[in-house]
Order: structure tokens, then sequence, then C-alpha cells
């Protein structure tokens, strides 16, 4: 199974700094024949079902804001809010979809300083 | 709008049995892979199961390998998952999930609202 590894476990950002989040996965999640690397991001906020934020490491899904951005490759991966705003108090899970089974990291809890 | 909405949820015994829904709206549903995916009590998202949209493959956590059974009938627009010898870590907020394999390579783009699932004596 590919291990994916997220830091920090939690991060406390002042309100419109920047919030960094970093996702490690234990092998290559690259897709070949797209030369895209399958992993994407989740926002999960309490009594919400998770919302997909970015897939294909960078693309950002119809309706997210852009201060929302992921980058990365091979193996180390990065969502970027560029301005925290108070409604993005939550947890994010970064998620391979290379390879059955799909696994996600172990989130990162981001809350207002 | 395209939805999702499970139900099912509720408590049940060790060693019980629960079988719970996804009810599909507004998209073909069966064209579409879907997922069960969990969440604990305190804990983060744990992937379950996996159906192929006409059912023919399915594939399934180790940790529920033997004891659930994924299916869909696409006539109802209808995800399922038979749960049984339930066991407390099995204890759950369990999701259903879209899969959107064409555009977005396999990424679970739309999510419903959530079943609990509570195994307590």
């Amino acid at each position: 199974d590919i291990v994916m590894t997220q830091s920090p476990d939690s991060l406390a950002v002042s309100l419109g700094e920047r919030a960094t989040i970093n996702c490690k996965s234990s092998q290559s999640v690259l897709y070949n024949s797209k030369s895209k690397n399958s992993l994407a991001w989740y926002q999960l906020k309490p009594r919400q079902p998770p919302r997909l934020l970015i897939y294909w490491t960078s693309t950002r899904e119809s309706g997210v804001p852009d201060r929302f951005s992921g980058s990365g490759s091979g193996t180390d991966f990065t969502l970027t809010i560029s301005s925290l705003q108070a409604e993005d108090v939550a947890v994010y899970y970064c998620q391979q979809y290379y390879s059955t089974p799909w696994t996600f990291g172990q989130g990162t809890k981001v809350e207002i300083k | 709008e395209e939805q999702l909405v499970e139900s099912g949820g509720g408590l049940v015994q060790p060693g019980g049995s629960l079988r719970l829904s996804c009810v599909a709206s507004g998209f073909t549903f069966s064209t579409y892979a879907m997922h069960w995916v969990r969440q604990a009590p305190g804990k983060g998202l744990e992937f379950v199961s996996t159906i192929s949209s006409n059912g023919g493959s399915t594939y399934y956590a180790n940790s529920v390998k033997g004891r659930f059974t994924i299916s869909r009938d696409n006539s109802k627009n209808t995800l399922y998952l038979q749960m049984g010898s339930l066991r407390p870590e099995d204890m759950a907020v369990y999701y259903c999930a879209r899969d959107e394999v064409a555009a977005k390579g396999g990424a679970f783009d739309i999510w419903g609202q959530g079943t609990e699932v509570v195994v307590s004596s």
C-alpha cells in the first residue's frame, strides 16, 4: 500500500497569512500516460462531507477559491492557502488515487492564530 | 444538482449486520465507479470499498475484506454496503463518493453527507 504522510499535523495561521501543508507519498503516484500525479486534496469541516479541492496535484476543482493551490512532483506535494480566511478552518487530507487501496494522509488541522 | 444521499446507519451490536444505501441523483449513476469511505471518531479518512460502474469489479480494504460486500443497482441509482460481523472498530461515519475518472483521473468529486454507524453492546 502507498503510505501518505502529511506534515504538520496541525498549524495555526493568522487571518490573511499563508498556510502550507505538505504531503509525502511512499512511492511515485505518477500516471505516466498523462504525465500527471494522481494526488488530490480534500477539505473536511465538522458536520460536512469532504470536499474535493484539488486533483491531478494542482488542478483546482470548480468553485474552489483561487487562494487554494496545489503543487509538487515525484513523492512530495504541497497544498497552499495563500491568504487564510475564517471559513478555511478545517482538516485537510491528501489522497493518492494511483493504485488500490486508495490511501489518505492522516490529516492536517488548520486553525486561526 | 449532482447529489448522493446515504442512509441505513444506526446502532448495532458487535457481531451484527447493517446495510447502508447511497442514492444518486443529478448524474448518470451507471457510468461512474463508486466508493465507500469512513471516518472513525477522532480519526482520519479511510477507504473502505470500491465498485466499478457496471458492478463487475469490486475491491475492499483489508480491514473489511470478507465481512463487507459492496454492490449497486443501476436501475435504482443506488449503491449499497452490506456490513457483517461488525466490530467496535467499524464504528464511523460512512460516506459514499463518486469516482470521476474521465476528467479527474479517479479523484472523489461528489460525496454524500454521511451516515453514522455505532457498534456497541
